[in-house]
């Protein structure tokens, strides 16, 4: 059981925009940034959206991240096929004393 | 360019003993925090722990607090992620990953993964 609860799958058609949530509690989402991840199947993760809504140099602007006291999202818009990957959030836990992930969302292009 | 190089990947029997390593190459190795993630077979990401190589300040998550040992060499750039006595359950992709800005925050860059298999 993850700190932090995603839905375990999401699908969209090209083109399409999917949102993908990440729901936590006060001592973590609630009090600190939230940060995205893209796993690729069998790669590394890589960092898609730090600072709950900021994106490293790369990321293309049709993704973006936003968040709003215990939760937080992420958007991914004019969806393609490449987008097909796993994708976790993840955050602080005052807590924990750590980082917490969250279980990871298989988005899947019709 | 930002690169963590980990070491290949291992096969043991329960019981031994493994140390697995994470290089860091591009950037002042000692100034930034190395995180370790777990990743078992078909499953999602988990936070391990992390040191900061500088003075070798580490932090565990609960759940691996004394099941391994995080350290650093500052001299070789390279940081380790340790087991005294391996159990079938460790079997699992570990990442090494770097924190740019804090222990806290996010990690922007990421190692390959080793894969360690434990297996009698």
């Amino acid at each position: 059981q993850s700190v932090l609860t995603q839905p375990p799958s999401a699908s969209g058609t090209p083109g399409q925009r999917v949102t993908i949530s990440c729901s936590g509690r006060s001592s973590n989402i609630g009090s600190n940034t939230v940060n995205w991840y893209q796993q690729l199947p069998g790669t590394a993760p890589r960092l898609l959206i730090y600072n709950s809504n900021q994106r490293p140099s790369g990321v293309p602007d049709r993704i973006s991240g936003s968040k709003s006291g215990t939760s937080a999202s992420l958007a991914i818009s004019g969806l393609q096929s490449e987008d097909e990957a796993d994708y976790y959030c993840a955050a602080w836990d005052d807590s924990l004393n750590g980082q917490v992930f969250g279980g990871g969302t298989k988005l899947t292009v019709l | 360019e930002v690169q963590l190089v980990q070491s290949g990947a291992e096969v043991r029997k329960p019981g031994e003993s493994l140390k697995i390593s994470c290089k860091g190459f591009g950037y002042s190795f000692i100034s930034h925090w190395i995180g370790w993630v777990r990743q078992m077979p078909g499953k999602g990401l988990e936070w391990m722990g992390i040191i900061y190589p500088g003075d070798s300040d580490t932090r565990y998550s609960p759940s691996f607090q004394g099941q391994v040992t995080i350290s650093a060499d500052k001299s070789i750039s390279t940081a380790y992620l340790q087991w005294s006595s391996l159990k079938a359950s460790d079997t699992a992709m570990y990442y090494c990953a770097r924190a740019p800005s804090g222990l806290a925050n996010w990690f922007d860059s990421w190692g390959q993964g080793t894969l360690v298999t434990v297996s009698s």
